[in-house]
């Protein structure tokens, strides 16, 4: 099956530091979606973004398809940014598949 | 517009039980898939529902079973509950097969 592979697995940066997540896919897929988890368990929609760019306030994305892999942007970050992101990618196959996700941490 | 509802939020059973996990999707999604939450497995694909009928498994075995009802909700039933049963048990539903899924809050199971 795919593989997704999210890097860094870590990361801890200062308050209004900015930072880039990234997301390599080892197979064509139908469409990508970026998720926030937050401390209860919730997945947040972030970006759902098969190709190209977008933006929403201080987070963007872009994914390029052919190249398989997409970044996650986040830009002057504060504490309520802190959790794990993950990005899932849906195959043919009509599933999603996640990757381990990068876990955050931004200090004060 | 409400969002997905997984009931109930919490769940402790007891190792050989079953359980019944239930999750109403967006109104107007078809498509309704369930998710494994693990710290050593990370987020794993259990299985797809569209239109009342599967599409797609995931790699788990067959103590693990669901449905999807004619207004759309899904159930998942666990039979013989064991001790790495015990998760976060994720629902998203999606207007149609791959397109934006959307989360519930979770069902966290714990086994003992």
């Amino acid at each position: 099956g795919i593989q997704v592979e999210q890097s860094p697995p870590d990361l801890i940066l200062q308050e209004g530091a900015n930072s880039t997540l990234r997301c390599n896919f080892s197979d064509s897929v139908n469409n990508l979606q970026w998720f926030h988890q937050n401390p209860w368990g919730q997945l947040i929609n972030l970006f759902y973004i098969p190709s190209g760019t977008k933006q929403n306030g201080r987070l963007s994305a872009t994914t390029v398809a052919t190249e398989r892999y997409s970044l996650l942007y986040i830009s002057s970050s504060q504490t309520t940014d802190s959790g794990v992101y993950f990005c899932a990618v849906h195959t043919n196959a009509g599933k999603s598949t996640f990757g381990d996700g990068t876990t955050l941490t931004v200090k004060p | 517009k409400a969002g997905v509802t997984q009931t109930p939020r919490y769940l402790i059973k007891t190792r050989g039980q079953q359980v019944t996990l239930s999750c109403s999707p967006i109104s107007g999604h078809r498509s309704v898939s369930w998710y494994q939450q693990t710290p050593g497995q990370g987020l794993q694909f259990l299985f797809e529902y569209f239109s009342e009928t599967q599409r797609n498994k995931g790699n788990f075995p067959g103590r693990f079973s669901g449905r999807q009802f004619s207004n759309s909700r899904s159930e998942m039933n666990v039979s013989t509950l064991e001790l790495g049963d015990s998760a976060l048990y994720l629902c998203a539903s999606s207007l149609a097969r791959d397109t934006e899924a959307f989360f519930g809050q979770g069902t966290r199971l714990t086994v003992v």
